[in-house]
């Protein structure tokens, strides 16, 4: 069973940066569409970005495009978020989920519309 | 890239059937059939309940079914029962990135 671990909590000052990790255990690394959801306290869900590994791309929502980087690293399975610039505002939990990527020799990699998979959250407080 | 819209909360009593509307744009809802329903309990992890506009994951009750009509996706709930009370998510395919509704709160009165 696939599982997604994310690294712990969180406290950074406003106007620093936090990396959070995302790490799959169990499952290939590259069938899997990588994006990060934000969620303030008592608030919605928000994508802030996501990666595909097997295409090599990644795709920033357009609030977050200027802080936000993804990246992954194939050999520990892991996929990592850094925010920078931080303000008290980006006080959220934040999600790394999955989407799944299947190969047919009819239509070669599509990668599925929906999050299957959710890891349990990493809360990034933001306080001077 | 705007949020969905969504109402912020619906109510129903159990056995009732309660509807959850999720609009957006001709860029995301009305442009893809990948409208997809989340679940979040208070201090949960959400969980995906519909996806594809249509279909549901195995272990999801059939009480739970989507729709879409244009710019506008819906989720209906129907029997409804005490564990229902909850957040429900829309989220769509917007190309290359997805957007969230903002959210309902449905209460089990």
């Amino acid at each position: 069973q696939v599982q997604l671990v994310q690294s712990g909590a969180e406290v950074k000052k406003p106007g620093s940066s936090v990396k959070v990790s995302c790490q799959t255990s169990g499952g290939t690394f590259k069938n899997y569409a990588i994006s990060w959801v934000r969620q303030a306290p008592g608030q919605g869900l928000e994508w802030m970005a996501g990666v595909i590994p097997i295409f090599g791309t990644s795709h920033y929502a357009q609030k977050f495009q200027s802080r936000v980087t993804v990246t992954t690293d194939e050999s520990t399975r892991t996929a990592n978020m850094e925010l920078s610039g931080l303000k008290s505002e980006d006080t959220a939990m934040y999600y790394c989920a999955t989407r799944n990527v299947n190969y047919s020799s009819g239509s070669g990699y599509r990668v599925s519309r929906y999050f299957d998979l959710w890891g349990r959250g990493t809360l990034v407080t933001v306080s001077s | 890239q705007s949020a969905l819209t969504q109402p912020r909360s619906v109510s129903g009593s159990p056995g009732q059937s309660v509807t959850i509307s999720c609009t957006g744009t001709r860029s995301d809802v009305g442009a893809y059939n990948h409208v997809s329903w989340y679940q979040q309990y208070p201090g949960k992890v959400p969980e995906l309940l519909i996806f594809d506009v249509t279909k549901r994951p195995s272990g999801v009750p059939d009480r739970f079914s989507g729709s879409k009509s244009g710019n506008t996706a819906s989720l209906t709930i129907s029997g409804l029962q005490t564990e229902d009370e909850a957040a429900y998510y829309c989220c769509s395919y917007a190309g290359s990135h997805l957007v969230f509704g903002g959210g309902t709160e449905l209460t089990v009165l």
